[in-house]
């Protein structure tokens, strides 16, 4: 019953810094996504993945990068992080058609300072 | 494009209160919509969605939503509100051709006091 499993629930960073923010999901689902959530902003998509070798940028991609390194594992890489991108940070996973919901990840609070 | 817009960021009710949380929304094609539930602190779960199946959507918990084109609304509602109903929803819209983006509203706030 994991679901979507995300990795660090928590990380604060120096500016600067870089980090890759896990995620993996055991339900067989072909589409994955990364969004963050700031106040009053709801949630915003970073990049998604259609399928296992593609991926594409969402509303609010600079600063960014990912890898589907398979099928289960979708990874977010914050290259050089900047006090702009404290956020809280979800993982999310859906099945094969547009009509199914996704299913989150508990989230990952990060915090650069 | 599609978009939502949460017409209120707080509602406040009372325990035993009925509960009304707005959302309209566009899309150029027909939508699929969801409610989503966020408590403190923890991740998004669904609560009910619309498919173009019946415009009236029962969910957990007692919330249901009904999808009205005409006015471009899917409201979402409870008979009697409860003290573990307070936390954060959020409307949403998945465009029914291509790839599943969902696009979130910016949220409600639901209060509950005793």
């Amino acid at each position: 019953n994991a679901g979507v499993t995300q990795t660090p629930k928590f990380q604060v960073l120096k500016t600067g810094q870089s980090m890759t923010l896990q995620c993996a999901q055991d339900m067989n689902h072909n589409s994955m996504y990364w969004y963050r959530q700031d106040p009053g902003m709801g949630l915003r998509l970073i990049y998604y993945s259609a399928s296992e070798g593609t991926t594409d940028k969402g509303e609010v991609p600079n600063g960014y990068n990912v890898s589907r390194l398979n099928k289960r594992e979708f990874s977010l890489r914050l290259e050089s992080a900047a006090p702009s991108q404290t956020s809280v940070y979800f993982c999310a996973s859906s099945g094969p058609t547009v009509a199914t919901e996704a299913f989150f990840g508990q989230g990952t609070r990060l915090t650069v300072v | 494009a599609q978009s939502v817009t949460q017409l209120d960021s707080h509602v406040s009710v009372s325990e035993g209160t009925p509960v009304l949380l707005r959302c309209n929304y566009s899309s150029s094609y027909s939508p699929s919509l969801f409610w989503y539930v966020q408590h403190p602190n923890k991740g998004l779960q669904l609560l009910l969605k619309y498919t173009s199946a019946a415009t009236l959507v029962k969910g957990i918990n007692g919330f249901e939503a009904e999808f009205k084109k005409s006015e471009t609304s899917f409201h979402l509602t409870k008979p009697s509100a409860h003290m573990s109903d307070a936390a954060e929803y959020f409307c949403v819209v998945s465009d029914l051709t291509g790839f599943q983006k969902l696009v979130f509203g910016t949220g409600t706030r639901l209060l509950v006091s005793p």
